[in-house]
C-alpha cells in the first residue's frame, strides 16, 4: 500500500514569511498528526486530527501556525510568519486509529534564514 | 509531566558485540512505552511496544517500572542495526505520544 506522502520535501523561506505544507495520509486512515522535528530532538506533536476534527492542539503555537484537515482526508500545515526558530523537520502521521500503529511520511525540511 | 531521556546522543559497538540503549522516563503510573527507530533515508518507523513482549529484528526491551527504564538490547549487534533510536511513551492510548531525543547507534563493522 501507498505510505504517508507529505510535500514538499525541502523549504527555505525567510524570516516573517509564510509557508504551508501537504501531506496525504494512508488510505482509511481516520488519525493524522503533524510533528515537528528541531535538529538533536526526538518528534514534538503538534496537531492530532482525528476524520476532520481536532484532538489534541495543546503544543501548537496557534498566534503563527494553524492546521486544517478538510474532508477528512488531507491536511495542511501553516506558518505565518514564519521565525528562525521554526526550522526543523515537520513529519506528518497517519493511524487507523490512535490504538494502532502511527506510520510516518518522509517529512518536510524547513529552513528559516 | 511525561518525560523520556535517553543519556547517550551516540553510541558505538562492534559486530557482534551486545548493544543496549538506555531509556529512562518519568510517568507515575503505567505508561505504554515504544522504541521507534529511523534507518538512514528511510522513515520513521515503530520497532516495538512493552504491551506486545515481542522481539524484532532481534531486539527486546524489557519495563523495569521501579527504576522508570525501558532499555533495549540485542545480543549480537549487526550493521543493518546501524540508525536512529528514539523511546517513547504516552500515558494511555488515547494520549499523545512522547518522544525522547534519540540515541545513534552505529555498529562497527
Amino acid at each position: 500500500e501507498a505510505g504517508v506522502a507529505q510535500s514538499p520535501r525541502y523549504k527555505i523561506i525567510e524570516k516573517r514569511q509564510s509557508v504551508a505544507f501537504w501531506c496525504n495520509p494512508i488510505s482509511g486512515h481516520a488519525t493524522l498528526y503533524w510533528y515537528q522535528q528541531i535538529l538533536g530532538q526526538g518528534p514534538k506533536l503538534l496537531i492530532q486530527f482525528q476524520n476532520n476534527g481536532v484532538v489534541d492542539d495543546s503544543q501548537l503555537p496557534k498566534d503563527r501556525f494553524s492546521a486544517e484537515r478538510l474532508k477528512g482526508v488531507d491536511s495542511t500545515l501553516k506558518i505565518q510568519p514564519a521565525k528562525l526558530e521554526d526550522s526543523a523537520v515537520y513529519l506528518c502521521a497517519s493511524s487507523l486509529s490512535s490504538l494502532y500503529e502511527q506510520y510516518f511520511g518522509p517529512g518536510t525540511r524547513l529552513t528559516v534564514t | 509531566a511525561q518525560r523520556v531521556t535517553q543519556p547517550e546522543k551516540l553510541l558505538s559497538v562492534f559486530k557482534g558485540a551486545p548493544v543496549e540503549l538506555k531509556c529512562n522516563y518519568s510517568y507515575s503510573g503505567s505508561p505504554e512505552l515504544f522504541w521507534y527507530v529511523q534507518y538512514s533515508r528511510q522513515r520513521l518507523q515503530l520497532l516495538l511496544r512493552h504491551i506486545s513482549r515481542e522481539s524484532i529484528k532481534g531486539f527486546t526491551a524489557d519495563l523495569n517500572k521501579g527504576e522508570t527504564s525501558f532499555h533495549l538490547k540485542k545480543p549480537f549487534a549487526q550493521e543493518e542495526d546501524s540508525a536512529m533510536y528514539y523511546c517513547a511513551l504516552r500515558k494511555t492510548s488515547y494520549d499523545k505520544v512522547i518522544f525522547g531525543p534519540g540515541t545513534s547507534l552505529s555498529v562497527i563493522p
